[in-house]
């Protein structure tokens, strides 16, 4: 199985640009979240998806919109990038949100905002 | 609304044992563990979702005190393998569906 799947894994944007980050997973989960990490910050939630046509903001939404476009994926767009937009990107899904399940984490997109 | 960990890092040498912490501020469902080695993914460790529940696998335990929102990591004789950042996640009670992260405590082992 190839679990959560991110693309791209490296992408470099010029401010103003905007791109977006896309996520599917293969193991029939329904919640599915967006986190960065920054050096220092822990792993912060962006957006999340608790099923299939929900979506809900996390703690740091601003400047990123989502699409839960089926079961499977879950896209992340940065409409105008700025520099502090600069960030590694993972991408995770768990069974379902009464939690008590693993979250699994993709490998992660290194996004540089110049 | 993040969980604050400590000890912000830990350098040990192999064999020696661990304890890393983990605190809330508000009511807490679950606490997630997880590791992450440098330039990967974070790693599932466990899932506490009982107040007082103790968990663990080889030498690497850990409990919820549900009352103090707190929750403890031990790596105890602890490996070469396990260094690394490790980081706890918490879901609130009201079951909000949201797993927010801690910063992270770094753990180095010496040989």
């Amino acid at each position: 199985n190839a679990g959560v799947t991110q693309t791209p894994k490296f992408q470099v944007l010029k401010t103003g640009q905007s791109m977006t980050l896309q996520c599917a997973q293969d193991m029939n989960h329904n919640s599915m979240y967006w986190y960065r990490q920054d050096p220092g910050m822990g792993l912060r939630l962006i957006y999340y998806s608790a099923s299939e046509g929900t979506t809900d903001k996390g703690e740091v939404p601003n400047g990123y919109n989502v699409s839960r476009l089926n079961k499977r994926e879950f896209s992340l767009r940065l409409e105008s990038a700025a520099p502090s937009q600069t960030s590694v990107y993972f991408c995770a899904s768990s069974l379902n949100r009464f939690s008590g399940n693993t979250i699994y984490f993709g490998e992660g997109s290194w996004l540089t905002v110049v | 609304q993040q969980p604050v960990q400590s000890p912000q890092a830990v350098i040990l040498r192999e064999g020696e044992d661990a304890v890393i912490n983990c605190s809330s501020s508000k009511a807490l469902y679950s606490v997630h563990w997880y590791r992450q080695k440098h330039g990967e993914a974070p790693v599932f460790l466990m899932i506490l979702l009982k107040g007082g529940e103790q968990k663990g696998h080889d030498k690497i335990s850990a409990s919820f005190n549900e009352k103090k929102q707190q929750s403890s990591l031990y790596l105890t004789a602890s490996q070469l393998s396990y260094s690394g950042t490790y980081f706890c996640g918490t879901e609130r009670k009201n079951r909000d569906d949201k797993i927010i992260f801690g910063k992270g405590t770094r753990l180095h082992i010496l040989p």
